[in-house]
């Protein structure tokens, strides 16, 4: 069955450093979305990503969409801890067929 | 700002109870969903509807049944439940599907469950 891969799984980074966290489907994808969670609370919208090649950017987060549309990614640049979170995305292949990655917990260090 | 609310917040519940999750939002969305959140599993879509009285069966839909009778209010049902159904259930709602997915999806605070 269809698969969204995310990784790292865990990462830890100090304040200020860069983070990267990459979405891989198994098949091709109509549209992307990232999600961020916070420790205790609930995903919240970030992005959604529709064409090849898309980048999009939101302040220090960049958000990119793969070529062939199978893989994305998330790119924060210098590091907050108000980033600390699991960063989710979700992707939709075919119709009625949307599922989520597995995340990425990051951890921010001061 | 849309709301999107469920009935608990934790829940503790014995094997082979019955046991019913509310979701409620307040903005007239057409499609709700419903996930369990485990660690190292992401979200896992149970079952969706995406109007009064529909309902699809996402990936992980067995042990469980939905309920969608007003628009508003959309309840997953545990018929039997079990341990390995111990989890947190995520509710979420948005307005509109896009290329064949959901549009911007808002979610609940989430039921925590333990199944003794």
């Amino acid at each position: 069955g269809q698969q969204v891969m995310q990784i790292p799984q865990y990462q830890h980074v100090q304040e200020g450093e860069d983070f990267t966290t990459y979405c891989n489907s198994s098949t091709t994808l109509s549209n992307i979305q990232w999600y961020k969670q916070r420790p205790g609370g609930h995903p919240v919208f970030l992005i959604q990503l529709v064409k090849s090649g898309e980048v999009k950017k939101q302040k220090r987060l960049t958000f990119q969409f793969g070529e062939a549309k199978k893989n994305s990614s998330l790119h924060i640049t210098a590091t907050q801890t108000t980033d600390v979170g699991t960063y989710f995305c979700a992707g939709t292949s075919g119709t009625y067929k949307y599922i989520f990655g597995t995340g990425t917990r990051l951890k921010v260090l001061a | 700002d849309v709301k999107v609310t469920q009935s608990s917040r934790y829940l503790v519940k014995r094997t082979g109870e019955k046991v019913f999750l509310e979701c409620v939002q307040d903005m007239d969305h057409e499609n709700m969903f419903w996930y369990r959140q485990d660690p190292g599993l992401g979200l896992r879509l149970i079952y969706f509807s995406y109007d009064v009285k529909m309902k699809e069966k996402g990936d992980i839909p067995e042990g469980y049944s939905v309920s969608r009778e007003k628009k508003e209010r959309f309840s997953l049902i545990l018929e039997s439940a079990s341990t390995n159904q111990t989890s947190m259930y995520l509710c979420a709602s948005s307005l509109y599907w896009v290329a064949g997915g959901p549009e911007t999806q808002y979610f609940g605070p989430g039921t925590r469950l333990l199944v003794l």
